[in-house]
């Protein structure tokens, strides 16, 4: 099956600075990933997405970039600000059994200091 | 629109006694999905439902795990009887469609405790 390792498990950084969260995978024939955000004592939410024929998606001060050779991908905030704070999952899908179940990563905690 | 709703938020009970969880999809989903973290690792997949039935069980842990959806509505999610490893956050998403992009909307979670 998957394995999807994430790295850090932990970030602070100053707000401004760029943060870059780091996904591997194992499955060749997963082809889409998401990132989820869950701040403090609320629901993961999916902030952004790429399919695996695309190697760089953007969305404000976010992006996404995938390495489908390397099986790694990579999200990528800009310009920091406390309201980022949260607990970061990557995930990796691929068809099981007539599903399209993800298999995620451990988190990551950034903590963007004012 | 609500979104995907929990209950309950918190429980806490003793190894060996039996806890209920619900989760209420967002209306018209016919896909609702159980996955449970425990603390620092990753989400787990538990199992997929479709309308009533169930897609995908393969990450249900054991047989103390029930899980059923009657009427393709609202699930449940039963532990009897409960152990300490059980512990963790029990989350449920549902989609309306099961493709491979298609969006998971996560619920709160319920915190399980088990002591």
């Amino acid at each position: 099956g998957e394995n999807v390792e994430q790295h850090p498990s932990t970030l602070s950084v100053q707000e401004g600075d760029s943060a870059v969260i780091k996904c591997t995978y194992s499955d060749s024939a997963s082809n889409y990933f998401p990132w989820y955000k869950q701040e403090l004592g609320k629901r993961p939410q999916l902030i952004i997405d790429i399919r695996s024929n695309v190697g760089e998606k953007k969305d404000q001060r976010i992006a996404v970039t995938l390495n489908k050779t390397a099986k790694h991908f990579s999200l990528h905030i800009t310009e920091t600000q406390p309201e980022d704070s949260a607990v970061y999952f990557c995930a990796a899908r691929a068809a099981s059994g007539g599903s399209y179940i993800p298999t995620f990563g451990r988190g990551t905690s950034l903590i963007v200091h004012p | 629109e609500a979104g995907v709703t929990q209950f309950p938020s918190h429980s806490v009970i003793e190894k060996g006694q039996t806890v209920t969880l619900r989760c209420d999809p967002i209306s018209g989903h016919d896909n609702l999905y159980w996955y449970r973290r425990v603390m620092g690792k990753e989400i787990k997949f538990l199992l997929h439902f479709v309308k009533e039935s169930k897609q995908d069980e393969s990450g249900m842990p054991n047989n103390r795990f029930l899980a059923e959806r009657t009427g393709g509505t609202y699930s449940t999610l039963k532990v009897q009887p409960a152990e300490l490893e059980d512990s963790g956050v029990y989350f449920c998403a549902s989609s309306q469609f099961a493709t491979r992009t298609d969006t998971q909307y996560f619920g709160p979670g319920t915190r399980l405790t088990v002591l």
